[in-house]
Parts: structure tokens; sequence; C-alpha cells
């Protein structure tokens, strides 16, 4: 079954100090992998979309990585902002007769000054 | 660029009344997205069309849900008869060219059925 786990379900960190958001996935077979970020009562915005063949993608200072082999892919965030406090979501694409995007649940950030 | 346009924002209507939410998609954009948002469920991708062309409506929850796509500047989501645990936000989402390009979201429309 495709399915795309993310964790912390939710996180609480201070202002200045990083973090590492994880997503896991079984989706088969995999065409790409996304990170979204989504503030309270707005549609998701995205921050990083990376294929098969690529590690790593950074998008000021948001970092995804991937890891293809273990299907594994982590978001990591250097010297949070107030700005930041959103939901965090995963989604894969896959490839198969029918396409399929497939979300994870995300992680809720909250960032404390 | 105004973005992904969605109408209306909120709508609250009683079950059994027919809804229809409206999205216009970013102007050369060959793909629209219509997603479904809630607390229990997530994100869940309910139709995609590309050149207007329906590919993908397997997430259409039931036949009480159609969507159209009758140019490349607008789409229509409708839900006819509406029933409570049809409550959500839903979202509208258009990309350059099918699901592997970066989708653009618009801001949603919330729906409350009584």
């Amino acid at each position: 079954k495709n399915q795309v786990e993310q964790s912390p379900q939710s996180l609480i960190i201070l202002e200045g100090k990083n973090c590492t958001l994880q997503c896991n996935y079984t989706v088969s077979p995999f065409s790409n992998l996304r990170w979204y970020k989504q503030d309270t009562g707005r549609g998701p915005v995205s921050l990083t979309i990376m294929t098969f063949s690529e590690n790593t993608k950074s998008n000021g200072r948001y970092t995804a990585t991937l890891d293809a082999d273990t299907k594994q892919s982590s978001l990591h965030i250097t010297a949070s902002q107030l700005s930041d406090s959103a939901s965090y979501i995963c989604v894969v694409a896959s490839y198969s007769s029918a396409s399929k995007i497939i979300f994870g649940s995300g992680t809720r950030l909250s960032i404390r000054p | 660029d105004a973005g992904v346009i969605q109408s209306p924002r909120h709508e609250v209507t009683e079950m059994g009344q027919e809804v229809t939410l409206r999205c216009k998609p970013i102007s050369g954009h060959n793909s629209l997205f219509w997603y479904r948002q809630t607390m229990m469920r997530g994100l869940e991708l309910l139709i995609y069309f590309n050149n207007n062309v329906p590919i993908d409506d397997s997430g259409m929850p039931e036949d009480r849900f159609s969507a159209k796509m009758p140019n490349a500047s607008f789409s229509t989501l409708k839900i006819q008869p509406s029933e409570p645990r049809d409550s959500a936000v839903y979202f509208c989402a258009s990309s350059l060219a099918g699901e592997s390009y970066e989708q653009y979201f618009g801001p949603g429309t919330r729906l409350t059925v009584t």
C-alpha cells in the first residue's frame, strides 16, 4: 500500500534553533517528492521538489534531503524564525497506470520567541 | 499574476443543497487539481485535469461530486446533494504540465454543510 508517514506530528522549538522533520514513504513506483509549507488558513506553498536522482535541494533556510534507497526524506530548517510556524507536508508522486499523489499527514511546527 | 483564484472563500449551506465551487488557474498552466482537506484525513487529491481533460478522478468520493473544466481558465467542483461530512476546505491548484511540476495552490474554499 502506498503510504507517506511524517514525524514528529508536532514540534515546538525556540526561535533561532534548527530542526529536522522526517518523511518515510512506501510509494512505488516513485516519481518525485515534495515538501510544502502550509500556514494556518492558507493553501500549501511548495518548498522543494526532488526526483529520484536528487539527494539534496535547498530553498533559503530550508534544505531537503532524499534517500531513495531507504525511502526517506528530511526537511531541515536552519535558524528558525517565527514565520516558520506552520504545517509542513511531505508529498510523494507515483507513476503508475493512474498517476497518484500521496500526502503525509504533516508536522505542525511552532516557533516560540 | 494574481495566482490561483477560488470562489467563494466561505460557503455555508444546508444538507441537501447543491454547492458549486469555482477556480481560475494561473494563466498558461495546463494542469488543474482539486483537493479536499480535513483534520481527520488531511489533504486528498479529488481529481486533476490536463489540458481541460480529466486524467484521474479516482479520488472523487461519490457520484454526488462532479468536476468540469470547460476551458483553460475555469473549473468547477459541484456537490449535489451536499452532506455534513462534505464539510472541509477545498483547494484548487494549477501547474505548468502535469503532477510532476510545482503546483500553485489557491486560498481554498471553506465549506460548511449543516
